[in-house]
């Protein structure tokens, strides 16, 4: 089993429609983030949660929420899905701290809006 | 603010040729710097990592990487490629609080 899932793997809505991506994990890490990947940019932060009470937004958060549910589950949420929202979105998880730590990935989420 | 520039968006090598993929970086303190894969479907795998010490660093999949601080740059090497390397592979510089900024990203194609 993947230690970092992500589930849907692929979903495709409307405009203004409410979506909310998952990420789970198994790794006893503290800290998750969001990404998302959109060609020729790299990955971005969206949010990101060094514990269950510790949430940051990260460069482009706007447009998102995330709900950091338990150690090992992390959300993120559009309220009102716009087609510039369509991505390929990442969770990814960390141990310990400073930024030595490397980050695991899911296999990503691909999103479509119409 | 950490950024991190991969100057070229495709590459493509004959297979059983070396490799080397540019990273440049720009951090005010020492940078931890990281190479990541990516093939189709597929999240992000870790293939070598430099925090100090040695600056060249061995990762996994007969990867290499040198840090050159005078340069900024954290090349990524393999002195000979397979087919199963294609993929995009990304550079990237860790700063405070775990927060990583990747570079945009290169695509290498492998032509038999």
């Amino acid at each position: 089993d993947a230690d970092v899932t992500q589930t849907p793997r692929n979903r495709i809505t409307k405009t203004g429609k409410r979506i909310m991506l998952e990420c789970s994990q198994t790794k006893g890490h503290d800290r998750m983030y969001w990404y998302r990947q959109d060609p020729g940019l790299g990955l971005r932060l969206i949010y990101y949660s060094f514990d269950v009470k510790d949430i940051n937004k990260g460069e482009i958060s706007d447009g998102y929420s995330v709900s950091r549910q338990a150690q090992a589950k992390f959300s993120l949420s559009l309220e009102s899905a716009i087609p510039n929202q369509t991505a390929l979105y990442f969770c990814a998880t960390s141990a310990g701290t400073g930024g030595r730590q490397p980050q695991h990935f899911g296999d990503g989420t691909r999103l479509s809006i119409l | 603010a950490q950024s991190v520039t991969q100057p070229d968006i495709h590459i493509t090598v004959s297979e059983g040729a070396s490799l080397e993929l540019r990273c440049n970086y720009s951090y005010g303190a020492t940078p931890y710097l990281f190479w990541y894969v990516q093939s189709p479907g597929q999240g992000l795998q870790l293939l070598l990592k430099y925090f100090s010490g040695d600056t060249l660093v061995q990762g996994i999949k007969g990867f290499e990487a040198e840090f050159k601080r005078s340069q900024s740059s954290f090349n990524l090497r393999k002195p000979s490629v397979h087919w199963s390397d294609a993929a995009e592979y990304f550079c990237a510089v860790g700063g405070a609080g775990n927060k990583l900024v990747f570079g945009a990203g290169t695509i290498l194609r492998v032509k038999s």
